[in-house]
C-alpha cells in the first residue's frame, strides 16, 4: 500500500532561516507529487506540484521542491522563511487513481 | 472563478444520528473527492465521484456514503454517527482525469458528535 512519510512533526525557525521539510513515499510506479499548506483557520491550498519534467519545481510564495526518484523523495524548501509562513504543510502523492495519499503534516512555527 | 464551497461549515450531532454534508465544486470540475481530517489519523481519503459515479473508494465503513448530481455537486452522508466520526470533512474538486488531476480543497465542514 502507498504511504507518505513526513519526518518532522513540528519545526520552529526564526525569520530569515532556511527551511527544508522532508517527504518520502513508498510506491513503485509513476506518481504525481504535491505540497499543500494549511494556514491557521484557512483551508488547504496548493503550494506546488510535480507531474513530470524538471524535477525542481517552483511554487507560490518562494517555495520550491525537488523530486528525487531514486530516493522516493519530494522535499520542500524555502531559502528564507517569514512569520507569515507559519502553517501546517502536507505532502501528498497521487498514483493511478485520482485520490491523494497524505503525509501526517509538518507544523511550521516561524518566530519573528 | 469561485472556489470549492461546502455547507454547512459547522455541525453538532449526537451519536446515532445521521448527517448530510454538501459540496459544490469549482465550475467545470467534474471530479469530487471527500477526505476526513482528524488529529490522530490525519487526512484520509473517503471516496471520489466522477460523472455521478463513484470512481474510487477509501477504507471507511459502509456508514459513509456519497453521491454526485448531474451538475457535479456532491453530498456525503454518514449514518449512525459515532463519537469517532468527529472530524473536519474536506471536499476537493478537480477537472477530470484519473491520476492527473490537481485537487482544490474547500474550507471543510467541522462535525462534532456528542
Amino acid at each position: 500500500a502507498q504511504s507518505v512519510s513526513q519526518h518532522n512533526h513540528h519545526v520552529i525557525l526564526s525569520e530569515a532561516a532556511s527551511l527544508e521539510l522532508g517527504c518520502n513515499y513508498s510506491y513503485g510506479g509513476t506518481v504525481n507529487l504535491f505540497w499543500y499548506v494549511q494556514y491557521p483557520g484557512q483551508h488547504l491550498q496548493l503550494l506546488l506540484k510535480y507531474f513530470s519534467g524538471d524535477p525542481l519545481v517552483k511554487g507560490i510564495k518562494g517555495f520550491e521542491a525537488e523530486f528525487i526518484k531514486s530516493k522516493f523523495s519530494f522535499n520542500l524548501r524555502k531559502p528564507s522563511v517569514q512569520w507569515s509562513d507559519t502553517a501546517e504543510y502536507f505532502c501528498a502523492v497521487q498514483t493511478g487513481a485520482n485520490n491523494l495519499f497524505f503525509g501526517t503534516g509538518t507544523r511550521l512555527t516561524v518566530i519573528p | 472563478k469561485a472556489g470549492v464551497t461546502q455547507t454547512p461549515r459547522y455541525l453538532i450531532k449526537t451519536r446515532g444520528q445521521q448527517v448530510t454534508l454538501s459540496c459544490s465544486p469549482i465550475s467545470g470540475h467534474r471530479s469530487v473527492s471527500w477526505y476526513q481530517q482528524t488529529p490522530g489519523q490525519g487526512l484520509q481519503f473517503l471516496f471520489e465521484y466522477f460523472s455521478e459515479t463513484q470512481r474510487n473508494k477509501g477504507n471507511f465503513p459502509g456508514r459513509f456514503s456519497g453521491r454526485q448530481f448531474s451538475n457535479s455537486r456532491s453530498e456525503m452522508n454518514v449514518s449512525t454517527l459515532e463519537l469517532g466520526d468527529s472530524a473536519l470533512y474536506l471536499c476537493a474538486s478537480s477537472l477530470a482525469g484519473a491520476g492527473e488531476g490537481t485537487q482544490y480543497f474547500g474550507p471543510g465542514t467541522r462535525l462534532l458528535v456528542l
